[in-house]
């Protein structure tokens, strides 16, 4: 069965650097999507990603968040400047045209020191 | 805000018994709702969905029943098995259009199975 992959699994960073987040959605899907989850809590929604632009975002999507499709697989979502609170697991996910649930990754579990 | 939420954090059953997790939301415009198994290390999985046009949907031992009046979502699991344990979010669409492109997720409830 087709998934979406995420790399890599575990980003250790310092505060302040630059992050870029991988995942490669399943190959016939057009909505792509960011979201997060700090540990212990719900998994929060980031952003989400058609037709090459973001269709809508939260509020935790500041400036210091951007989202790229650089090609006709890959996906990545990019944190400028890492803060400590950045810390989290995100999940990539996707989905495909019409009425289908959304498919996520396993995530990157991104640990800011 | 509207958010969707879980009644019961914890829910604990023996092996072969049916599941019920319950689920709330507050929003009556949503219109499509999902329920995902997360189990540890792992991403949301999706298990069932459900239309606001329909009150019940079945799947493979699984069933989502929703009722509109009082805005309330549940999971039933028949015959649950030690590998249905997991933390299992109920999600709302609350985006725009038909492109579910905003799920709002609840806090999650953990089912644990017992042998």
């Amino acid at each position: 069965e087709p998934e979406v992959t995420q790399t890599p699994s575990h980003q250790v960073t310092q505060m302040g650097q630059e992050v870029i987040l991988r995942c490669v959605p399943i190959s016939n899907h057009l909505y792509f999507y960011w979201y997060r989850q700090i540990l212990g809590q719900k998994v929060e929604f980031l952003v989400s990603f058609y037709n090459n632009e973001i269709s809508e975002k939260s509020e935790i999507f500041d400036d210091q968040f951007s989202v790229e499709r650089p090609d006709g697989s890959n996906f990545t979502l990019k944190i400028r400047s890492t803060k400590l609170e950045d810390s989290a697991m995100y999940f990539c996910a996707s989905k495909g045209g019409g009425n289908s649930p959304l498919h996520f990754g396993n995530g990157t579990r991104l640990t800011v020191t | 805000g509207e958010s969707v939420g879980l009644h019961l954090p914890t829910l604990s059953v023996q092996e072969g018994d049916n599941s019920i997790i319950n689920c709330a939301y507050s929003n009556s415009a949503s219109d499509y709702f999902i329920w995902y198994k997360q189990e540890s290390g792992k991403g949301p999985q999706f298990i069932i969905d459900i239309r606001s046009n329909m009150d019940k949907r079945q799947g493979q031992r699984v069933t989502v029943l929703l009722n509109k009046t009082v805005k309330h979502l549940s999971l039933q699991i028949a015959a649950t098995q030690p590998g249905d344990s997991a933390v299992y979010f109920c999600a709302e669409n609350m985006g725009l259009g038909g492109a579910t492109n905003k799920l709002i997720f609840g806090t999650g409830t953990l089912l644990a199975v017992q042998p």
